[in-house]
């Protein structure tokens, strides 16, 4: 079946650093991605999204990449902060279908 | 805060107890789902509703029965649980459920930790 995942389960990173989280998809039809913040004790929170008609995306410090060709998805957070700490994980769809969610990477802030 | 909330936090329940998980959402989506997180595993998709009216069961055992008794409001009774079904519920909302489900940024509730003895 078609599946979302994530290439580390665990990143750590120095404070202001920049961090790259990356997440692997098979589902080829699949034209909606999203990125979710998760903090110990709390539900996944929205970061940023982006749709299969584009190639990047910009928040504020974070940037959605897509590569369609490899299918690779990645979350690039910049000037990493403690608060950054958090697991984040990827989630797609295709049309109609439901969202699929990864697993999850873990990431770490250090000091 | 995402607009979604969830009650209570923490539970810890025996095998033969019934309880209920509350979800309450203040953003005026007409589309609300759970979802089991359980450790080291993906979030695994329970119940979508789109209008009150319940469009995804995703052969989810029946000692889960939920209920969504308006577009705000969703509800998830628990009844002789297995220690296996401790996990994290959370409950998810987004404006639209797109020809079965999803289909919209889906935002979350801090969710309710489920301990079973």
């Amino acid at each position: 079946g078609e599946s979302v995942g994530l290439h580390l389960p665990t990143l750590s990173v120095q404070e202001g650093d920049n961090s790259i989280i990356n997440c692997a998809y098979s589902n080829s039809a699949s034209d909606y991605f999203i990125w979710y913040k998760q903090e110990s004790g709390k539900g996944p929170q929205f970061i940023i999204d982006i749709r299969s008609n584009m190639d990047k995306r910009q928040g504020q410090r974070v940037t959605v990449l897509l590569n369609k060709t490899v299918k690779h998805l990645s979350l690039q957070i910049a000037a990493t902060q403690p608060g950054d700490s958090a697991v984040y994980f990827c989630a797609e769809q295709g049309g109609s279908e439901k969202l699929v969610f990864g697993k999850g990477t873990k990431l770490t802030v250090n000091p | 805060e995402t607009g979604v909330t969830q009650t209570p936090r923490h539970l810890v329940m025996g095998m033969t107890n019934k309880k209920s998980l509350k979800c309450e959402q203040h953003l005026g989506h007409n589309a609300m789902y759970w979802y089991k997180q359980s450790a080291k595993k993906p979030l695994e998709l329970m119940f979508v509703y789109s209008l009150e009216e319940r469009v995804e069961n995703n052969s989810v055992p029946s000692r889960f029965s939920p209920e969504c008794p308006n577009s705000s409001h969703l509800f998830l009774h628990l009844h002789t649980l297995q220690p296996e079904d401790s996990a994290l519920y959370l409950c998810a909302s987004s404006q639209e459920v797109v020809a079965g489900v999803g289909g919209d940024t889906q935002y979350f509730g801090p969710g309710t930790r489920l301990t079973v003895l």
